[in-house]
């Protein structure tokens, strides 16, 4: 089946800092999507990449979807402890979701 | 309000005990998932309904069996419970590729 490697696994940044995961496939993927999984908590959608080059934004965050369609990112500028959690990139294949194996982001304030 | 709903949020068991976990769903979709979150946080599909229809099955033990009563519903009863069993299992639903889940369930299995 198809599958989507993350990375990195975990990231430890200081308040305020960047961050960025990477979700790469070794094929051409139909869409993308992100979900933010908080401690304790569990995934919630975020967003979905359709088209090559797709940029889209949520305030902080910065969602790409290479030209290739075979990555994809995730950029927060200035993290907050609020973004705190384990972010997930999934892709489609046929009639199931395949998830990266997630980024564990903790933020130190 | 609750979209998708799950019960028991925790399960402590014994090994080789039967439990069972129930999903419930009101946002009107047609599909139904169950998902198991190990340790490392991975996300694995187990399984997946269409409007009461067995859709996908992965590489799961015959220990677990999901039912699905309605398109509402989709239950997850484990037999045999091993020390390996021990994880978060969410319930999801979607109506497409988007997956709305449930808070989850953690068994501990002792």
């Amino acid at each position: 089946g198809q599958q989507v490697m993350q990375i990195p696994q975990y990231q430890h940044v200081q308040e305020g800092e960047d961050f960025t995961t990477y979700c790469n496939s070794s094929t051409t993927l139909s869409n993308i999507q992100w979900y933010k999984q908080r401690p304790g908590g569990h995934p919630v959608f975020l967003i979905q990449l359709v088209k090559s080059g797709e940029v889209k934004k949520q305030k902080r965050l910065t969602f790409q979807f290479g030209e290739a369609k075979k990555n994809s990112s995730l950029h927060i500028t200035a993290t907050q402890t609020t973004d705190v959690g384990t972010y997930f990139c999934a892709a489609t294949s046929g009639s199931r979701l395949t998830f990266g194996e997630g980024t564990q982001l903790t933020v130190n304030p | 309000d609750t979209a998708v709903s799950q019960t028991p949020k925790y399960l402590v068991t014994q090994m080789g005990n039967d439990k069972s976990i129930k999903c419930e769903q009101n946002l009107g979709h047609d599909t139904m998932y169950w998902y198991k979150q190990d340790s490392k946080k991975f996300l694995k599909i187990m399984f997946s309904y269409n409007n009461k229809e067995l859709i996908i099955n992965e590489t799961v033990p015959n220990r677990f069996s999901p039912k699905s009563p309605d398109k509402a519903h989709l239950n997850l009863h484990i037999n045999s419970l091993e020390l390996g069993d021990s994880a978060v299992y969410f319930c999801a639903s979607g109506p497409g590729d988007t997956q709305y889940f449930g808070p989850g369930t953690r068994l501990t299995v002792l």
